[in-house]
């Protein structure tokens, strides 16, 4: 089982605001990355350091964390945001690495 | 530009073993740790360990540290996964991704922030 917790799946309406969430105890001490993976695709990094976003990232994406939860914003979301997105941190630990379950997104 | 560049397709019977490779360019190589991380079909992500590119130093997830051993070859700019022991278990599409780190506060958070395009590995009889 994973030590990061995310919801299974979410909807969202066009243009509408959605927010995925990532919970686990390292999440207190470290901060959290989140990726983007499309369909047949490589995953892509859209969040970092909790709420720093990527050159050539849209502006719809934020990030922001707080206690044992990271979460991830989608506000106005589009029909090209529609894909399964995974949370990323250091294990309870603190030595090594561990990813979130994902959340498959649907633009309706 | 960061590039990450892996080998084609394997097809494994069970009990052997299976070498990955990911060759990176347009950054300094041995500057940077590299991840491997694999995804089964219908599944998510599973972080599989990390080695340091400009050292011997690996860290191994607890899952593969029997049978996983990660390789650099700065010659070349390249990283190896090899995987031994095969099962259908292990068939994924396998993942490399360079690591960085986003420093705040005298502490450093790391991410993957180049990805390779994935390596499937098919485990059958």
């Amino acid at each position: 089982s994973s030590e990061l917790t995310q919801d299974p799946a979410v909807s969202v309406a066009l243009g509408q605001t959605v927010r995925i969430t990532c919970q686990g105890d390292s999440l207190r001490t470290f901060y959290a990355s989140w990726y983007q993976q499309k369909a047949g695709q490589a995953p892509l990094l859209v969040i970092y350091g909790a709420k720093k976003r990527p050159s050539g990232i849209p502006a719809r994406f934020s990030g922001s964390s707080s206690g044992n939860t990271a979460s991830l914003t989608i506000t106005g979301a589009q029909a090209e945001d529609e894909a399964d997105y995974y949370c990323n941190s250091r294990d309870s630990g603190g030595h090594f690495f561990v990813f979130g379950s994902g959340t498959r997104v649907s633009v309706l | 530009q960061v590039q990450v560049e892996q080998s084609g397709a394997e097809l494994k019977k069970p009990g052997a073993s299976v070498r990955v490779s990911c060759k990176a360019s347009g950054y300094s190589f041995s500057n940077y740790f590299m991840h491997w991380v694999r995804q089964a079909p219908g599944q998510g992500l599973e972080w599989i360990g990390i080695i340091n590119t400009g050292s011997d130093y690996t860290g191994y997830a607890q899952k593969f540290q029997d049978r996983v051993i990660m390789s650099t070859d700065a010659s070349t700019s390249t990283v190896y996964l090899q995987l031994r022991n095969l099962t259908s278990d292990d068939t994924a599409i396998y993942y490399c991704a360079r690591d960085s780190r986003f420093c705040t506060g005298g502490v450093c958070y790391p991410y993957l922030d180049s990805w390779g395009q994935g390596t499937l590995v098919t485990v059958s009889s």
